[in-house]
């Protein structure tokens, strides 16, 4: 069974870079079949995909066009977990942050396993 | 507004079947990609209930079915339970959405079981 453990702060200052860490166990971050993502909860913006990470015998990326610039993923396979780092955050990337496993690329990506989620609050 | 249209609720009584479309268009639903279905109880992660249009995941009750034509999909609850009481999403593939297109979700519906 995989499961998927999320840690970071919870309240980030404006104009700063929020930072998320996903610890996975029961797969691995290396996988040649899934792929590791990032996807954000808010009122106002309902569910966001925000990119991924995957291995394909060589690293792959993919950030949501919205985010291009501001976001980055990156594995690390010596702790088999991956990372968010979301910069310049303003009131509005306010939202509860979730990684995701995703299966299958050709036809469709789909999310089977969730972590706990993180509310991130971007306040003074 | 999301990419994927859904009702932003529906109700039916112990019992009833319901259905939560999703609409899409010619670069998600349209051009052959999946859809995939999710239910999200208060204060949870979404957990996924129906993959690759029609396929439950193991453990998933088959009072849950979905479907895909043309540019929708439908996700179908038969027999509703009050534990069946969440927000249900869609999400699909969108390759409209920049160099390497993007995953996308639908608004959500609330199910309200009477």
């Amino acid at each position: 069974q995989v499961q998927l453990q999320q840690s970071g702060p919870g309240l980030v200052k404006p104009s700063q870079t929020l930072s998320l860490t996903c610890a996975i166990s029961g797969d691995s971050v290396s996988s040649n079949s899934a792929a590791w993502n990032w996807i954000r909860q808010s009122p106002s913006r309902g569910l966001e995909w925000l990119g991924r990470t995957y291995y394909r015998s060589k690293w792959f990326n993919g950030y949501a066009v919205s985010l291009t610039g501001r976001v980055t993923i990156i594995a690390d396979t010596s702790k088999n977990q991956f990372s968010l780092q979301l910069n310049s955050v303003t009131p509005d990337d306010t939202a509860t942050y979730y990684c995701a496993r995703g299966v299958g690329l050709t036809t469709g990506t789909t999310f089977d396993f969730w972590g706990q989620g993180s509310q991130v609050i971007v306040s003074s | 507004q999301s990419v994927l249209t859904q009702p932003p609720s529906v109700s039916g009584a112990p019992g009833q079947r319901v259905i939560i479309s999703c609409t899409g268009s010619s670069s998600n639903i349209g051009a052959g990609y999946d859809v995939h279905w999710y239910q999200q109880l208060p204060g949870t992660a979404p957990k996924l209930l129906v993959f690759g249009n029609k396929h439950r995941p193991a453990g998933v009750p088959d009072r849950f079915s979905g479907s895909k034509f043309g540019t929708s999909a439908s996700l179908a609850i038969t027999g509703l339970l009050a534990d069946d009481e969440a927000d249900y999403y869609c999400q699909s593939y969108d390759k409209s959405l920049g160099v390497g297109g993007s995953e996308v979700f639908g608004g959500g519906t609330k199910l309200t079981v009477l």
